[in-house]
């Protein structure tokens, strides 16, 4: 069965400096999805980056990006000027395939220090 | 355009009890997902409801149902309550059928359980 593992539970950064969430997840699919999550405080959830796995290039969404290693079944999260509004639980989450369930991590709780 | 709405959006109900919570996706919105989430257990999924028919179910007992309506708004209703179903359940809406990509969640219904 597939896992989705997040080693940090908390994390802290100093505001305008580059912290790296850190996922692993394990699979025997050669084609998959990974995704990250933001949940804010008491504000909802939203999509902050996804890769395809049969994708070399490592996505980027603005301060976001991430590095995937498929190899070593890593994908980790980078937000650079990191900014209070960053705050938040992340999750990293796994797709087998379009039609089936999405597994996630246990998140990682992120905190940014002014 | 409206996002998520999920109602009601704080519930206390005792052990044996039932409860429904409703959700109410995007404007053109045809799938409609639900997770619970707890501390312990994380972010799970537990159904996707689309044109009225469950597509997918994760693994959670029967006492955990719901459905579609024509309009896509969805319910789900958790019968015998238990102490373990205290959660935040969330929903999410998409357009397409387990469209991970292009997914809005709703701000959730916290369920407590005596």
């Amino acid at each position: 069965a597939q896992t989705v593992t997040q080693s940090q539970p908390e994390m802290s950064v100093q505001e305008a400096e580059t912290v790296t969430l850190s996922c692993t997840y394990d699979t025997s699919e050669s084609d998959y999805y990974l995704f990250w999550y933001k949940q804010p405080p008491s504000r909802q959830m939203i999509l902050v980056i996804r890769q395809e796995a049969y994708k070399q290039q490592n996505a980027t969404e603005n301060r976001f990006s991430v590095n995937f290693q498929k190899a070593a079944k890593s994908f980790s999260l980078k937000i650079s000027d990191s900014q209070l509004g960053d705050a938040a639980m992340y999750f990293c989450a796994y797709l087998k395939t379009s039609y089936d369930k999405v597994i996630f991590g246990p998140g990682t709780s992120l905190s940014v220090i002014p | 355009k409206a996002g998520v709405t999920q109602t009601p959006r704080y519930l206390i109900k005792t052990r044996g009890q039932q409860v429904t919570l409703s959700c109410s996706p995007i404007s053109g919105h045809r799938s409609v997902s639900w997770y619970q989430q707890t501390p312990g257990q994380g972010l799970q999924f537990l159904f996707e409801y689309f044109s009225e028919t469950q597509r997918n179910k994760g693994n959670f007992p029967g006492r955990f149902s719901g459905r579609q309506f024509s309009n896509s708004r969805s319910e789900m209703n958790v019968s015998t309550l238990e102490l373990g179903d205290s959660a935040l359940y969330l929903c999410a809406s998409s357009f397409g059928l387990a469209d991970y990509n292009e997914q809005f969640f709703g701000p959730g219904t916290r369920l407590t359980v005596l």
